[in-house]
C-alpha cells in the first residue's frame, strides 16, 4: 500500500512530441504529489508537483493531471525537447510524515 | 547559495573498510535526509534528521550503517565494515518544509570491490 508504481520504465520521444508517464498508488492518505527530474550525474530535482484538491496543475510545457478516484497521476511534457532526456521520477507523501515513496523511474529520452 | 553539498563525488573502497559520506545542507534547512540510489530499488530512504535530531531510521538497512548530525551544517553516513552490494549513489537531500520538496545533493557514488 505503500507503493508508487510508475510506467513506462523508458521512453523515446520525437522532438516536438508529447511525453506521458504515468504513476499510481493505492494509499488515499498521501496528499502531495511531486515529479522530480534528474539528469545524469546529478541529484533528483524538484519540477512539478500538485495536490489532490485540483485535477490539473500546468507549469510551462509540464503538465500534471490527476485523477483522485482513479488513484492515479501523470507528467506530460509538450513539445519534447532533447535537453528533457532525462530520469523522471513521481513521489507521494502523507501530510505529517515527511518520507517521499518514490516511483521506479522513467527514463526519457528525446530524438532530435 | 551553493545548493546541497556533498562529498567524496566517488568512492572507491575495499570490503571491509570503513567508509564515511557528508553532507552539507542549505543554511537554514532544518530536515536533512539520506537516501540511496540503485538500479534495482529506485531512491530508498535511510534516514532524516529534523534540527539535527533523527527522526526515523527505519530504511537504514542494518547496523553496519549509522548516521549523524552533529551541528546544522553538517551530517555524516558511515558504513562500517562495507560490503559490494552496498555500491550504490547516496544522496543528501535537505528541505526547510520537508512535505513539499527536496534539495538534493549530486550524489555520492560509492564503489565497494
Amino acid at each position: 500500500q505503500q507503493q508508487v508504481k510508475q510506467s513506462p520504465q523508458s521512453l523515446i520521444v520525437q522532438k516536438g512530441g508529447i511525453s506521458i508517464i504515468n504513476c499510481a498508488y493505492e494509499n488515499t492518505a498521501f496528499d502531495y504529489f511531486p515529479w522530480y527530474q534528474q539528469f545524469p550525474g546529478k541529484g533528483p530535482a524538484l519540477l512539478i508537483a500538485i495536490r489532490p484538491d485540483v485535477s490539473e496543475k500546468k507549469e510551462g510545457r509540464f503538465t500534471i493531471s490527476f485523477n483522485k478516484s482513479a488513484k492515479q497521476f501523470s507528467l506530460h511534457i509538450m513539445d519534447s525537447q532533447p535537453g528533457d532526456s532525462a530520469t523522471y521520477f513521481c513521489a507521494a507523501v502523507r501530510s505529517g510524515t515527511y518520507k517521499y515513496i518514490f516511483g521506479t523511474g522513467t527514463r526519457l529520452k528525446v530524438l532530435a | 547559495d551553493a545548493g546541497v553539498i556533498q562529498s567524496p563525488r566517488h568512492e572507491v573502497t575495499e570490503m571491509g573498510q570503513e567508509v564515511t559520506l557528508r553532507c552539507k545542507p542549505i543554511s537554514g534547512h532544518d530536515y536533512l535526509f539520506w537516501y540511496r540510489q540503485t538500479m534495482m530499488r529506485g531512491l530508498e530512504l535511510l534516514i532524516y534528521f529534523n534540527n539535527n535530531v533523527p527522526i526515523d531510521d527505519s530504511g537504514m538497512p542494518e547496523d553496519r550503517f549509522s548516521a549523524k548530525m552533529p551541528n546544522a551544517s553538517f551530517s555524516t553516513l558511515k558504513i562500517q565494515p562495507s560490503e559490494p552490494r552496498d555500491s550504490a549513489v547516496y544522496f543528501c537531500a535537505s528541505s526547510g518544509d520537508a512535505q513539499y520538496g527536496y534539495t538534493f545533493g549530486s550524489g555520492t557514488r560509492l564503489t565497494v570491490v
